[in-house]
């Protein structure tokens, strides 16, 4: 069957470490990867998009990587701060029409000063 | 970036009652606009690919009778919760993508919370 998975304990570092997410994927060939990130009783909010053929990508202290070999993608978070604390949550993009995204469950990111 | 509003943000209403969730792009056309479900710490559940002027596509186990999705317009889209029940309290998200960028990003709505008492 076709899962998404991402560590669903909280990872709480220290402010000023790099913070690194990991999403798994089974029976998913996506044509793209993105990360949101989520506040609580708020809507996800768009931070980075990778396509297959990408290996990396950064925005500012952002960085996502994609191996298509190893069906997975890490998103890391230089310098932490405080405000960086919330839920991130990968999505795919399915193949065929409308381009769905689908969501994993997200890793709540606790950055302690 | 583009906008996406929602509303009401939270509702509370009574079983039995229905409820009707807006969804528009303020700033951008939108061919196509997502419906989500979230409950507590879980994923976004899809529940509905909504496309302007035709009828929605519904996800398995989604009750299209009970979820009715209207996108009349480029901007519009919504979605109604008919005879709810204390079941059908979530939060509920909609989603739309730009027609000129597809394999782009999605931008989302600031959510509903429904609470059926």
């Amino acid at each position: 069957s076709q899962k998404i998975e991402q560590n669903s304990e909280a990872l709480n570092i220290q402010e000023g470490k790099t913070a690194t997410l990991t999403c798994n994927y089974t029976n998913y060939s996506p044509a793209y990867l993105q990360w949101y990130r989520q506040d609580p009783g708020r809507g996800p909010v768009f931070l980075l998009l990778i396509r297959e053929n990408e290996k990396e990508k950064r925005k500012e202290r952002l960085k996502v990587t994609f191996d298509t070999t190893l069906k997975q993608s890490l998103f890391h978070i230089t310098a932490s701060q405080p405000a960086d604390s919330a839920t991130y949550l990968c999505a795919l993009a399915t193949s065929g029409g409308y381009n769905k995204l689908i969501f994993g469950a997200g890793t709540r990111l606790a950055v302690h000063p | 970036g583009a906008v996406v509003s929602q509303h009401p943000s939270r509702v509370i209403c009574k079983s039995g009652t229905s409820v009707k969730i807006e969804c528009r792009s303020l700033d951008f056309q939108a061919t196509t606009m997502f419906w989500y479900r979230q409950f507590p710490k879980q994923s976004l559940m899809l529940m509905a690919t909504s496309n302007e002027g035709s009828k929605a596509t519904y996800e398995q186990g989604v009750e299209k009778d009970k979820f009715l999705i209207n996108h009349a317009s480029l901007t519009l889209s919504t979605l109604t919760v008919t005879s709810a029940h204390p079941e059908d309290s979530s939060f509920y998200i909609c989603s739309a993508r730009d027609r000129n960028r597809m394999n782009t990003e999605a931008f989302f709505g600031q959510g509903t919370r429904l609470t059926v008492v």
